[in-house]
């Protein structure tokens, strides 16, 4: 069974400093996606990124950038120069390929960032 | 492209009581999902579909109906309410892109059991 562990509850930061946010998988799949969502407190999902199982490039998007690590099983996400706005409930899913568009989620790491 | 609606946004049932979800999508995607969030736990799939009359079942399925007479809607229902309900309802849909499957999350739907 697929299973996705955010170890980190909540994270709390001060404006402009760099934070990570970890995700560890488990699968039995080969081809599998993972992806990033961002929960502000207006409470919609709004989409990151999606990385599948055979592209291990890192990807850097302005301030965002993540690491896919398949030897350790982890997808970590990481913000430069946090920002107030950057403050919100992320979080890491997992797709396998052969279940199709059923999404496993991690439990979320809440990010607050003070001025 | 309105993408995904859902409603009511905001719900107080008594328990015991019966309700529908509403999710409604206009990119004419094959699948449609419903996930629960409750805090700490992420969110968990409910229900899903692959196609119009067609269905599966999820993690957390129990207390819950749905049916997909259509691409476009996929209705969730409560047919007895009860106060472990209480939660936050998404709806999504997806179709397949580069061989991944890209969710379209609906607003949510704020229930709450007493």
């Amino acid at each position: 069974a697929q299973k996705v562990t955010q170890a980190q509850t909540e994270i709390s930061v001060v404006e402009k400093e760099d934070v990570t946010l970890d995700c560890v998988y488990e699968t039995r799949d080969t081809t599998y996606y993972l992806f990033w969502y961002k929960q502000p407190p207006s409470g919609e999902l709004v989409f990151l990124i999606r990385r599948n199982s055979f592209d291990e490039q890192n990807e850097i998007s302005g301030r965002y950038s993540w690491n896919f690590q398949k030897s350790t099983s982890s997808f970590n996400f990481t913000i430069t120069a946090s920002q107030v706005v950057d403050s919100a409930v992320y979080f890491c899913a997992l797709s396998e390929a052969t279940s199709g568009s059923r999404l496993t989620f991690g439990e979320g790491t809440q990010l607050t960032v003070n001025p | 492209n309105a993408g995904v609606t859902q409603t009511p946004k905001f719900q107080v049932l008594k328990t015991g009581q019966s309700m529908t979800l509403q999710c409604a999508q206009d990119m004419n995607h094959e699948y449609m999902s419903w996930y629960r969030q409750d805090p700490g736990m992420g969110l968990r799939l409910i229900h899903y579909s692959v196609g119009a009359g067609i269905t599966d079942q999820g993690e957390v399925p129990n207390g819950y109906n749905v049916s997909r007479s259509t691409t476009e809607d996929f209705p969730l229902r409560l047919l007895s309410a009860a106060p472990s309900q209480t939660s936050v309802y998404f709806c999504a849909s997806s179709s397949p892109h580069r061989g991944s499957y890209e969710q379209y999350f609906g607003p949510g739907t704020r229930l709450t059991v007493t």
